[in-house]
């Protein structure tokens, strides 16, 4: 299995451009989750999906951030305007069962992260 | 509700010495419980995990034991070595909800 998948690996862009992240996760996994991590905030998670919805977003900083998961293997972060203070490393992770029905548990798979640098 | 804490790093250790990470939980019902390690540069990856009380997760020389009673899962490895060095956090998975829950990690360095 080649796990999670995220693309770019790093990004460099100016303030107030959009930046949009990428992740496909494993094949058969149902459940999605974008973090991001800094150091004086640690590890946040911003949002998770299951089954393609968003289950909760209560992590998301602001308007500015959205993300999208239009099917079982495609995921986007999308920052617009993008700011300095949005610099991090951006994961996405994937688990593979339905967490929200059968409130089981399952282990997250985590992708390489995004390097984010806003000029 | 529902919360991971683990002690402070940096936390600089020599080559063959042991090694504890504390892990204390905070939860209702019966969560899992996991260590994950990230090395420079990359994403996390599961190192072990529980999933019930008195469970012993291994791994790689890497030992933790979900202690109900004492609500913790400390990660111990009797001799550590220089490729060990990285950051390590504890997570719990409650199976009351749909939560995933981190600590806030804990960096390790050994030295040769």
């Amino acid at each position: 299995d080649a796990g999670v998948i995220q693309s770019p690996r790093h990004e460099v862009t100016e303030m107030g451009q959009e930046v949009t992240l990428r992740c496909k996760p494993i094949s058969g996994h149902n459940s999605l989750f974008w973090y991001r991590q800094t150091m004086m905030r640690g590890l946040e998670l911003l949002i998770y999906f299951n089954n393609n919805v968003p289950i909760d977003d209560s992590g998301m900083p602001e308007d500015r951030f959205s993300a999208k998961m239009p099917n079982a293997s495609f995921s986007t972060l999308k920052i617009q305007p993008s700011e300095p203070r949005d610099s991090a490393v951006y994961f996405c992770a994937s688990s593979g069962r339905d967490r929200v029905v059968a409130g089981v548990v399952d282990t997250q798979y985590f992708g390489p992260g995004t390097r984010l640098t806003v000029l | 509700g529902d919360s991971v804490t683990q002690m402070e790093g940096p936390v600089t250790l020599s080559e063959e010495a042991f090694l504890t990470i504390n892990c204390t939980y905070t939860a209702t019902g019966y969560p899992s419980l996991f260590w994950y390690v990230q090395y420079p540069g990359e994403g996390l990856q599961l190192l072990l995990k529980a999933t019930k009380a008195d469970d012993k997760g291994s791994n790689k020389g890497f030992e933790a034991t979900y202690r109900k009673e004492t609500t913790s899962f400390h990660l111990e490895k009797g001799s550590v070595q220089v490729s060990d060095s990285a950051v390590y956090f504890c997570a719990l998975s409650s199976n009351t909800g749909n939560q995933f829950y981190f600590g806030t990690g804990t960096s390790l360095t050994v030295i040769p």
